[in-house]
């Protein structure tokens, strides 16, 4: 089976860092990726993790621990714009299934 | 942006009537998947497709079916809808590589459902 788990809710201030968690337990593992979704929308793609290590897009940084299961997503110079829900999805199967977490729901406050 | 579309976009019906969402791709993508998001469970997978009339089920598939007969559509069907069904709807995509890199899956627009 799969388990994935992130917090629920976190809140930062605009301009600073923030780093989201991921936790996993997973039958087969082939990657794992972040999401972002702004209410109401659709997921949108952010960074994809295979190998241990960081990767970093711009303001926004992914690592993964495969041997700790566990990942994180770092934001930095956060905008009023990141206040949405980030989904935590491993990969895994033949037909490249996702398992995703519930999703935190990230506040930026002025 | 990928080119996926959901119909309808909404859409309430009553307990016990059959409901199909389509899902349109214009991307030629072998994979197609249907997730419903509900509150507090995130996104969890009913059925997907990995080529034309080839499915399997995903997490939770009771009471729903799906067809695929042509590689840009995806249907999700509802035999006899159920209040436990109301729900919003995804589709998402995504193509095989030779790379060995894992393709992200792009989302449609999804489906609100309500089941009265």
């Amino acid at each position: 089976g799969q388990n994935i788990d992130q917090p629920t809710e976190m809140t930062a201030t605009e301009g600073a860092i923030v780093q989201i968690n991921c936790t996993y337990q997973t039958s087969g593992f082939n990657g794992l990726f972040w999401y972002q979704q702004h209410a109401g929308e659709a997921p949108t793609f952010l960074s994809y993790n295979v190998l241990d290590g960081l990767e970093e897009k711009g303001r926004f940084s992914s690592f993964l621990s495969r041997s700790k299961g566990y990942s994180y997503l770092l934001l930095k110079e956060l905008q009023m714009k990141d206040s949405a829900s980030y989904l935590c999805a491993v990969i895994s199967g033949s037909a490249r299934q996702l398992t995703f977490g519930s999703g935190t729901q990230l506040t930026v406050l002025p | 942006d990928a080119g996926i579309t959901q119909s309808p976009r909404h859409k309430v019906t009553e307990t016990g009537t059959p409901v199909t969402l389509r899902c349109h791709q214009t991307e030629n993508h072998r994979y197609m998947y249907w997730y419903r998001q509900d509150p507090g469970h995130g996104l969890r997978l009913i059925h997907y497709s990995y080529g034309v009339k080839d499915t399997d089920k995903g997490e939770v598939s009771d009471g729903y079916s799906v067809s695929r007969s042509k590689t840009e559509d995806f249907l999700l069907t509802l035999e006899s809808a159920t209040s436990s069904q109301t729900s919003v709807y995804f589709c998402a995509i995504s193509e095989s590589t030779t790379s060995g890199r894992v393709d992200e899956q792009f989302f449609g627009p999804g489906t609100r459902l309500t089941v009265l």
